[in-house]
């Protein structure tokens, strides 16, 4: 079982919908959570941080979190064209120097105007 | 606002040549790393860095290697490029848990 399975899509949505993209991980001494947004050709971009179990709103963006499934989401309200973009969920073990991301493989979203 | 700048946004080279790409950081973050991104295949991590003149392997180090002589700055070198070496190859520095990414180098490898 790979340690972290993340569903590649593609998702098309129209503007405005409600989007939900997620992921689901083996390793439960994972303990941070991040979400990245990559446009096309660009570099990944930080988007939420998570840590542990729970919930986090910015915006249109909320990141949530469920240990005790191993399973973590990222919703975006009221999506728009601009948010057409490939996101990719990744974490990390505690303490130490692990400061080694594992990520998922990413899903592309488009959002048609 | 952090930033991690790459030295090429596109560079072509041919099979056999050593290539150097550099990656600097301006804000005095421990680690670094390099990775490498292909389709179906996502993130891979090749080499990372905790420290000046520190440096561990990845996932996938083989035909890689890395310098880090000054803190902000982390170069990657593939010793003799091969065709299987094109790619997108991503920068990224750390302040303890946040990766902040660079806008990437792709490669191409004639």
């Amino acid at each position: 079982q790979k340690e972290v399975e993340q569903d590649p899509g593609p998702l098309s949505v129209p503007e405005g919908a409600i989007v939900s993209l997620n992921c689901t991980y083996s390793n439960s001494a994972f303990q941070y959570f991040m979400w990245y947004r990559q446009y096309s050709r660009k570099g990944p971009e930080l988007l939420m941080y998570t840590y542990s179990s729970g919930n986090k709103e910015d915006g249109r963006f909320t990141a949530q979190v469920d240990k005790s499934s191993k399973y973590i989401s990222l919703f975006i309200r009221d999506s728009q064209p601009s948010d057409s973009a490939t996101y990719l969920c990744a974490m990390r073990r505690s303490g130490g120097s692990n400061y080694k991301l594992t990520f998922g493989k990413g899903t592309l979203l488009t959002v048609n105007p | 606002d952090v930033k991690v700048t790459q030295s090429s946004r596109y560079l072509v080279k041919r099979t056999g040549e050593k290539v150097f790409l550099e990656c600097v950081q301006d804000m005095d973050h421990e680690n670094m790393f390099w990775y490498r991104q292909d389709p179906g295949l996502g993130l891979r991590l090749i080499y990372f860095s905790y420290d000046v003149k520190m440096k561990e392997k990845g996932d996938i180090p083989e035909g890689y290697s890395v310098s880090r002589e000054k803190k902000e700055r982390f170069s990657l070198i593939l010793e003799s490029a091969s065709t299987n070496q094109t790619s997108m190859y991503l920068c990224a520095s750390a302040l303890v848990d946040l990766e902040f990414f660079g806008p990437g180098t792709r490669l191409t490898v004639l």
